[in-house]
């Protein structure tokens, strides 16, 4: 079965680093790009930017630009989305995904709170 | 960035009627391969996003038939022909043809 897994819930207080991850199975990592979406508490989809495990390619939006880092492990199957230091801004659901968009991870849950 | 926009934003629905939701992209979607990468996708609360329509037209396996996806250029649309109370949720549509892919704000529609 393809899927990608998501690490779990994170609590975090501003000014902290943290780093999410997703691991993909059943189909050749390195030859399918892994984006990350985030959705703010009631609010819509943002892609914040793709990766190409393969190669590392990566690509960010400008509005994520200098905000996160993108990094992927191809020994492991794993994508990474990580900040060096969070904003209580940063609190939303963030969602793997991979392209062709029809296998998603569950999302993992970021609060970022004093 | 291509800015998608959709409407209505919120759509309520009596089950068994039709619903429609139109997406307005600010540039064409139609890729140099000749290829238009609109796609469509369904929310359901508490759940991760799901692909319905691919391709402007085409519905992902196990999709209900009463979704059917049209439009061409910059201008397309959602279409449910028959809505029941599982179809209640958000409803995005998204381009892939330009990197920065970029979502439709979303459509709630929810039952009357």
């Amino acid at each position: 079965e393809v899927q990608l897994v998501q690490s779990g819930a994170e609590v975090k207080k501003p000014g902290e680093s943290l780093k999410i991850s997703c691991k993909g199975s059943g189909y050749s990592f390195t030859s399918y790009w892994i984006g990350w979406v985030r959705q703010m508490p009631g609010k819509g989809l943002e892609w914040m930017g793709i990766i190409y495990p393969g190669d590392s390619d990566t690509r960010y939006s400008p509005s994520f630009q200098g905000q996160v880092t993108i990094s992927a492990d191809k020994s492991i199957s794993t994508a990474y989305l990580q900040w060096s230091s969070l904003k209580a801004s940063d609190t939303a659901m963030y969602y793997c995904v991979r392209s062709g968009y029809v296998v998603w991870g569950k999302g993992t849950t970021v609060t970022v709170s004093s | 960035d291509v800015v998608m926009t959709q409407s209505p934003l919120s759509l309520p629905v009596t089950l068994g009627q039709p619903a429609s939701i139109s997406c307005r992209s600010s540039q064409s979607l139609v890729h140099s391969d000749g290829n238009t990468y609109l796609n469509w996708f369904q929310q359901r609360p508490g759940q991760s996003p799901r692909r319905l329509i691919y391709k402007v037209s085409n519905r992902d396996s196990g999709v209900p038939d009463r979704f059917s996806g049209s439009g061409s250029g910059t201008d397309f649309t959602l279409k449910i022909s028959r809505v029941e109370a599982e179809d209640v949720g958000v409803y995005y549509c998204m381009q892939g043809t330009h990197w920065l892919w970029t979502f439709g704000q979303g459509t709630k529609v929810e039952i009357k």
